[in-house]
């Protein structure tokens, strides 16, 4: 099955600063890749996804980037602010046909 | 628009006891249903998911069950409680057949064993 490694676990920034988090999977028929943000407490939200017939997608200060070859993708956050602060999580499926399985998470800090 | 309820929020039982979480979408028909798992500082762990009435798939074996008596409906459950089963516990849901990938997360049930 699917294996999904995430790192780093993590991450501490400067306001301002970008931010990448890294994550590789094993499962070369995986093409849905999405991304959650978790505040403390509270349940994940999807904040970004990509389907492996794209290699890059952006919404305002967030891409997401897909080496399909390498398997491996990426989440960039530019301009960090301190509400990014959260717990992010990456994730991989076959669209429409298997579970999500997601990394073990980044814990991301953005310094003020 | 689609929303997903899941209670309780908070729960205390001790070692033994019964376990019954409850899971509900309303605004959508023949939704993916998921249970995931995260303990303390962790990742997401799936346990069960559904893709219709009666249908469980298990991805890990332990003391915990699943059933989806009704199309929107996801019941999570235990005879017997251990300290291992604490932890935050989260219903999901998806539409794959529109081709709506992404989860839905419901707003979780923190267990605590005791």
């Amino acid at each position: 099955g699917e294996n999904v490694e995430q790192h780093p676990s993590t991450l501490s920034v400067q306001e301002g600063d970008s931010a990448v988090i890294k994550c590789t999977y094993s499962d070369s028929a995986s093409n849905y890749f999405p991304w959650y943000k978790q505040e403390l407490g509270k349940r994940p939200q999807l904040i970004i996804d990509i389907r492996s017939n794209v290699g890059e997608k952006k919404d305002q200060r967030i891409a997401v980037t897909l080496n399909k070859t390498a398997k491996h993708f990426s989440l960039h956050i530019t301009e960090t602010q301190p509400e990014d602060s959260a717990v992010y999580f990456c994730a991989a499926s076959i669209a429409g046909n298997t579970p999500l399985v997601f990394g073990k998470g980044t814990r991301l800090s953005v310094i003020a | 628009s689609q929303t997903i309820h899941q209670w309780p929020a908070t729960l205390v039982q001790p070692v033994g006891s019964p376990l019954s979480l409850e899971c509900t979408v309303e605004g959508t028909s023949n939704p993916n249903l998921y249970w995931y798992r995260q303990a303390a500082g962790r990742g997401l762990q799936l346990l069960f998911y559904s893709v219709g009435i009666g249908q469980i798939s298990s991805e890990v074996p332990q003391n915990l069950s699943a059933s989806r008596p009704q199309d929107r409906q996801f019941i999570l459950s235990s005879k017997k409680l251990l300290l291992s089963d604490s932890g935050f516990y989260l219903c999901a849901w998806t539409l794959l057949g529109q081709g709506h990938y992404g989860y839905t997360f419901g707003s979780g049930t923190r267990l605590t064993v005791v």
